[in-house]
């Protein structure tokens, strides 16, 4: 079955530093590739998507780029904000059109 | 556009007492997603619906957990008896029939004591 391996976190930086998650998956056939962001309190909200290889997604400043002969999809932003600490989620969607995510990253912003 | 609606955000049973859990989805929206969300894990499906059938069950504990979606709108899950295990939270999720992009409600925050 398909499978989202995430970096695992936390991961805390000082703010206008630069963000790197990195997101692998296994799937059979190239399934869609999300990132969705969780921030307290609140729902699951898509940040970005990608939907063939080579693709970029973009979103609020952040970035991922979907690397077929990797398999990856690592979530970047150039400076981030105390307002990004939140939970950051990899996930792909393949035939069945099911959302499948990986563990998760929490990102913590210091001022 | 109204998100996806989720009730109760929260609940605090006992173990083997039941729960239910309701979803309206986006209107227009096909496809509906039942996910549970342990503490520190991504969301798991639970099941998926298309309309008012049963896409994918796979994965839901048929012993204990049901769920449906009458009239291809509303959903409820269930949980009967509880198990101490059960506490996470319960995400629903719709898409329209021919995209990619699913939308998730809040959640109910479900605590088994």
């Amino acid at each position: 079955g398909n499978s989202v391996t995430q970096m695992e976190g936390p991961v805390t930086l000082s703010e206008e530093a630069f963000l790197t998650i990195n997101c692998t998956y296994t799937a059979t056939g190239y399934p869609s590739l999300f990132w969705y962001v969780q921030y307290p309190g609140e729902g699951l909200q898509l940040l970005l998507k990608a939907t063939k290889a080579d693709d970029k997604g973009s979103n609020k400043g952040f970035e991922a780029t979907y690397r077929k002969e990797t398999t990856s999809f690592h979530l970047e932003k150039g400076s981030v904000q105390v307002s990004d600490s939140a939970v950051y989620f990899c996930a792909g969607m393949g035939s069945a059109r099911q959302l499948t995510f990986g563990s998760g990253t929490q990102l913590t912003v210091l001022p | 556009e109204a998100g996806v609606a989720q009730s109760p955000r929260y609940k605090i049973i006992e173990k083997r007492q039941s729960v239910a859990f309701w979803c309206n989805p986006i209107s227009g929206h096909a496809t509906l997603y039942w996910y549970q969300q342990i503490l520190g894990q991504g969301p798991k499906l639970l099941i998926q619906f298309q309309n008012n059938g049963v896409v994918d069950d796979s994965q839901l504990p048929k012993d204990r957990f049901s769920a449906e979606r009458l009239k291809g709108v509303d959903s409820t899950l269930k949980i009967q008896p509880a198990k101490l295990e059960d506490s996470a939270v319960y995400l629903c999720a719709s898409r329209p029939l021919r995209d990619t992009e699913a939308f998730f409600g809040q959640g109910t925050r479900l605590t088994v004591v």
